[in-house]
């Protein structure tokens, strides 16, 4: 249980495209989503946190205005690289929280979007 | 501010033991997470601790001390395939996590 899907898995594109990922939790329901970016060799870094109904929350030094995220529902979050260059490049992965109180596992990760700006 | 620290780096032996440590400095601390990584993937759940002691899964425990802010992922009869990079993660109220720069574990035949 507890599936996270994320879509693509990979994307190229040219500089200057917005670029839309999705992530979905497949079999429960997420009151949070997060998401992350990691550069090669790195940790990952937050970028923000979504609940659902509500705007994102972004961590110091990220752009809200570049980096665009909903949350419409408790099962799927989107987050949109909005006019895309070369620096952007890296791996996003996007992680839930379950709806439950409890779960010994704090979040559940999907597999990751490796983007690639040209 | 919020900061973990772990090794860069680890080389052991397969079939040893290697302990990973982790210290954090952070308020508003809820638990540590350790997740493991393979070059080109996503994160992979390991363990998690929001009480002090220890947790055993398989070849794999990890520890906590809520006093010394500190913990330790501990894996035992190394296999080649542990290979990988380990990341604690601190987890706070708001269930944000927070990750280490990570330890590249190298396993040696």
């Amino acid at each position: 249980g507890a599936v996270v899907s994320q879509h693509p898995s990979w994307v190229i594109c040219k500089s200057g495209t917005s670029v839309k990922i999705e992530c979905r939790s497949l079999d429960f329901q997420a009151t949070t989503m997060f998401w992350y970016r990691q550069f090669p060799k790195q940790s990952l870094m937050l970028m923000a946190t979504s609940n659902e109904g509500s705007k994102a929350t972004y961590e110091q030094g990220v752009e809200k205005d570049k980096f665009l995220i909903n949350h419409a529902s408790l099962t799927l979050s989107t987050l949109t690289v909005t006019s895309a260059h070369p620096e952007d490049s890296s791996f996003y992965i996007c992680s839930a929280r379950d709806r439950q109180v409890y779960s010994n596992q704090p979040q559940h990760f999907g597999d990751g979007t490796r983007l690639s700006i040209l | 501010g919020q900061s973990l620290e772990q090794p860069s780096e680890v080389t052991a032996v397969e079939g040893a033991i290697v302990q990973i440590n982790c210290t954090y400095q952070t308020s508003g601390f809820y638990g540590l997470s350790w997740y493991q990584q393979h070059d080109g993937g996503a994160p992979t759940f390991l363990s998690y601790n929001a009480l002090d002691g220890l947790e055993e899964t398989g070849r794999f425990s990890s520890f906590l001390s809520r006093s010394d802010s500190y913990g330790y992922l501990l894996l035992q009869e190394l296999q080649m395939k542990d290979s990988a990079s380990y990341f604690c993660a601190e987890m706070d109220s708001s269930y944000k996590l927070i990750f280490g720069s990570g330890t590249r574990l190298l396993v040696r035949p």
